[in-house]
């Protein structure tokens, strides 16, 4: 089965441009979570969806960040426009409630994005 | 005060050697469950084990195994006989079930990079 698929892997860009990060899950998870990470403040939840519908959006750091799920296999997050702090690993990771509560999220390669 | 705390920023094994990367958790939820997540330099978090905080047993997945001990609050990675494949980052992770909207929410220490030695 394949994983999390997230494109692209690598993004450079310049400040002020948009960014668009894309998120394929696990077919059959209905739960989708974007995160961030960085060196200063590790990994953390940006937003969750759950069957398409955004549940937990407190931790998008502010306006510039939107987060979409239009349907069950896509998300984006989109930056705009970006900033040079803003650089940091982005991961989406999907995951499905089944009869266990162990509700393991399973983590895509990851986006490395760099905003000049 | 932090959740999720992993005390040793890195570590050293010798191939074949056991090793025990270190957890302690903070919460007062009595329903949570506890994760360890391996990234090498390649970048992805590829999920090892996990603890549930009502589960009798210590969790063990092949070479992983996982010291729960409850009352001290501490879930510590076992990872018994090292493979170079091994060295990476190495995180712990808290779900607590209690917490609402918030509970799939993972939070997760700063993790232990894990260096093996030929």
């Amino acid at each position: 089965d394949a994983g999390v698929i997230q494109s692209p892997r690598h993004e450079v860009t310049e400040m002020g441009q948009e960014v668009t990060l894309r998120c394929k899950p696990i077919s059959g998870h209905d739960y989708l979570f974007w995160y961030r990470q960085t060196m200063m403040r590790g990994l953390e939840l940006l937003i969750y969806f759950n069957n398409n519908v955004p549940i937990d959006d407190s931790g998008m750091p502010e306006d510039r960040f939107s987060a979409k799920m239009p349907n069950a296999s896509f998300s984006t997050l989109k930056i705009q426009p970006s900033e040079p702090r803003d650089s940091a690993v982005y991961f989406c990771a999907s995951g499905r409630i089944g009869t266990s509560q162990k509700h393991i999220q399973y983590f895509g390669a990851g986006t490395r994005l760099s905003v000049l | 005060a932090q959740k999720i705390t992993q005390t040793q920023p890195g570590m050293f094994v010798q191939e074949k050697e056991a090793v025990t990367l270190d957890c302690t958790y903070d919460t007062s939820d009595p329903s949570y469950g506890l994760f360890w997540y391996k990234q090498p330099s390649s970048g992805e978090m590829i999920f090892l084990i996990y603890q549930g905080s009502y589960d009798q047993q210590n969790a063990t997945e092949g070479r992983y195994s996982l010291n729960f001990q409850k009352a001290r609050k501490s879930a510590n990675l076992v990872i018994s006989a090292s493979q170079l494949g091994d060295s990476a980052m190495y995180f712990c992770a808290m779900r607590e079930y209690s917490s609402g909207a918030g509970s799939y929410q993972l939070t997760f220490g700063k993790g232990t990079k894990l260096s093996v030695i030929p």
